[in-house]
């Protein structure tokens, strides 16, 4: 069982839709990342939050809005998507580099359609 | 500009055989790198992270190693199971970001 949990699994979606991602750990990590997988090719990261607090953001359109509400959540939003955005959404969990050498811990991801 | 490249792209062998996954970066400036093992329609399952300053890790069947100043890591699987069937990923973090930056990945088989 991963220690990420996101939800919902799958989302199918039209284009003028609103719907939220939502990712949870609770492994006391205070860096939290989204990342996008297309098939077959490798994860492309999208944000990264520590503390709260945005840190990264990878030139993501602004139709992709994050939001970390407290320590153990992570939500992405999502607004007048593309049916190029139509991948895999992963979202990851790891300790500050600062305080430790741990690996990024990912979520199974929620697999995402635009009609 | 961090580059990771996976040799190879795909793998396939019989149970049992001993194997080897490359992985190869650009700027050897990393802070560590990692082997992810990641199934179909699922997420990552981390395997191993070598940190910079050293030059193996080991759990189970599997053994990792590094060798910064060349830019290169391999993957080393023991006596391999169908159900390590898989892509597996390389991803490297620098010195001076929190970004993982991935290789491509190698897709193994291995036939029963």
């Amino acid at each position: 069982d991963t220690e990420v949990t996101q939800t919902p699994k799958h989302l199918v979606m039209g284009m003028t839709n609103k719907k939220s991602l939502k990712c949870e750990q609770h492994m006391g990590h205070r860096a939290m990342y989204w990342y996008k997988q297309k098939a077959k090719k490798p994860p492309e990261l999208m944000f990264v939050y520590s503390y709260e607090k945005l840190s990264i953001n990878e030139s993501v359109p602004s139709r992709f809005s994050p939001e970390c509400p407290n320590s153990s959540l992570l939500n992405l939003h999502l607004h007048a998507l593309q049916p190029e955005d139509s991948a895999l959404y992963l979202c990851a969990s790891s300790q500050l580099r600062s305080r430790s050498n741990q690996p990024q811990h990912f979520g199974d991801g929620t697999r995402l359609s635009i009609l | 500009k961090q580059e990771v490249t996976q040799i190879p792209a795909a793998l396939s062998v019989p149970e049992g055989e001993n194997l080897v996954l490359n992985c190869s970066f650009t700027d050897s400036a990393i802070y560590n790198l990692q082997w992810f093992r990641q199934d179909p329609g699922k997420g990552l399952t981390s395997l191993l992270l070598i940190q910079s300053s050293q030059r193996e890790q080991t759990s189970g069947r599997l053994n990792a190693s590094l060798d910064k100043s060349s830019g290169r890591s391999t993957l080393y699987i023991a006596a391999s199971q169908p159900g390590d069937s898989a892509t597996y990923l390389c991803a490297v973090i620098m010195e001076y970001g929190n970004k993982l930056v991935f290789g491509a990945g190698t897709i193994l088989r291995v036939k029963s």
